[in-house]
């Protein structure tokens, strides 16, 4: 069963504005991760945040973590071509992650 | 450091035929979980093995699915009697820790045609 809810389910900004994507869950969590998956590809890992973390930066990525709301956000900087892909939320269950459906953004040039 | 491998990339199967999906995770790696995707979805969970063991297996059909991770070699799902419904992409990951605590390291998939 589905955990992780984004939202917006699609995306699309011109190169260089700031993409911000959300992720709602039902249940309590230990950690939530992000991962992009580029068209026909595998997913790649972006960012894991602890629930007792509210915020986590990679290069121009920033993830927050609001366990009161149970949500989180997905900040991409000035955004680049190849920044285009689906992006999935995914929080841990007992011994595994569940996935939800993501956001498929589009970087317009 | 090899990354996830997954074989072949492509399977396409006639309904009624098995379809056998490889995984070789990560070197170091003892964990491994088996993933299905459809067209514009998310990945659902299907079963989660460490080596000679079924650890989680909720997400897995009951019937025509098994999966495997023997002592040497990779870790195989396998599918009988496929039918149509079963075209999807399948996605191995393994991880160095539990993999609910810790970066899964996906291989590119293997897209599963049934005709």
């Amino acid at each position: 069963s589905q955990q992780g809810e984004e939202d917006p389910q699609a995306l699309s900004i011109q190169e260089g504005e700031n993409a911000t994507m959300n992720c709602s869950y039902k249940t309590s969590i230990n950690n939530l991760q992000w991962y992009r998956q580029n068209s026909g590809r595998g997913l790649v890992h972006l960012i894991l945040i602890r629930s007792n973390e509210r915020e986590k930066h990679s290069g121009r990525l920033r993830v927050t973590l609001d366990t009161s709301k149970k949500s989180s956000s997905l900040l991409i900087t000035a955004s680049r071509a190849a920044d285009t892909a689906s992006y999935f939320c995914a929080t841990d269950r007992d011994d595994k992650i569940i996935f939800g459906k993501g956001t498929r953004l589009h970087i317009l040039p | 450091n090899a990354g996830v491998m997954q074989n072949p990339r492509h399977l396409v199967r006639r309904r009624g035929q098995e379809a056998r999906l490889r995984c070789s995770p990560m070197k170091g790696h003892s964990h491994v979980y088996w993933y299905r995707q459809l067209p514009e979805e998310g990945l659902k969970f299907m079963v989660y093995l460490q080596k000679e063991n079924i650890i989680d297996e909720s997400g897995m059909p009951k019937e025509r699915f098994s999966a495997e991770f023997p002592k040497e070699g990779p870790s195989i799902l396998r599918i009988q009697q496929v039918v149509r419904g079963d075209s999807a992409a399948y996605f191995c990951a393994s991880s160095l820790l539990i993999g609910s605590t810790d970066t899964q390291y996906f291989g590119p998939g293997t897209r599963l045609t049934v005709l």
